[in-house]
């Protein structure tokens, strides 16, 4: 495997289902990345994790919680979600704290549809 | 705040040049990103402005002017391949913000 790769590709799920997303970057870096990408609007970061830490939560909602147990998983638990939260959920990494610009490398994605 | 302000939709002809721009209004923000993203794909880097001027790399380069808040990114040469959506996105550290993407349609 190379890159930064995701499982699963699409999700199906009801609103009362408990599901977990994962992701998994081979780059060797220290910082991970949750988006959500909608139609029609922005990709919006929703979490941010540097050396295992969190250290942000852009005001998502309490349902998504993630987990990052070492620098190259990151997993988003999924809990009573919304049919609003059909989107397509992106993991990214990035290699931190060496000067310059850092480049995020992207996942392929999970399109979760939620009824 | 950091509006980040794209067309949604460009069309332009196999060969030809096109010129996307970008306009932003932001703080804090220290750096400006294009990204690419083929419909159904991850969005992968192209290029990253830090200082005013251009940045070129083969077909592609891109312009930032920090006073106006404003970049744009040149694709000459077209290719019916550069059909894709075409971020940008403002950087504060690592946290990047996105605008809406523009979607550019190359035609024969």
């Amino acid at each position: 495997e190379t890159g930064v790769t995701q499982t699963p590709r699409h999700l199906v799920m009801g609103m009362t289902n408990k599901k977990s997303l994962k992701c998994e970057q081979h780059l060797g870096h220290n910082a991970m990345y949750w988006y959500k990408q909608s139609a029609k609007k922005p990709l919006e970061l929703m979490f941010v994790y540097n050396f295992k830490e969190q250290t942000e939560n852009n005001s998502v909602p309490s349902r998504f919680s993630p987990e990052c147990p070492n620098s190259s998983h990151l997993f988003l638990h999924l809990h009573t979600l919304q049919p609003e939260d059909s989107a397509l959920y992106l993991c990214a990494s990035s290699q931190e704290g060496r000067g310059g610009y850092n480049e995020q490398f992207f996942g392929p994605g999970t399109r979760l549809t939620v009824l | 705040g950091q509006n980040i302000d794209q067309p949604t939709e460009m069309t332009a002809t196999e060969g030809a040049i096109v010129q996307i721009n970008c306009t932003y209004q932001t703080s804090g923000f220290n750096g400006l990103f294009w990204y690419q993203q083929h419909a159904g794909e991850a969005p992968t880097f192209l290029s990253y402005n830090v200082l005013d001027g251009l940045e070129e790399k083969g077909r592609f380069s891109s312009f930032l002017s920090r006073s106006k808040g404003y970049s744009y990114l040149l694709l000459k040469e077209l290719q019916m391949k550069d059909s894709a959506s075409y971020l940008c996105a403002g950087g504060a550290g690592n946290m990047l913000t996105f605008g809406g993407g523009t979607r550019l349609m190359v035609k024969p």
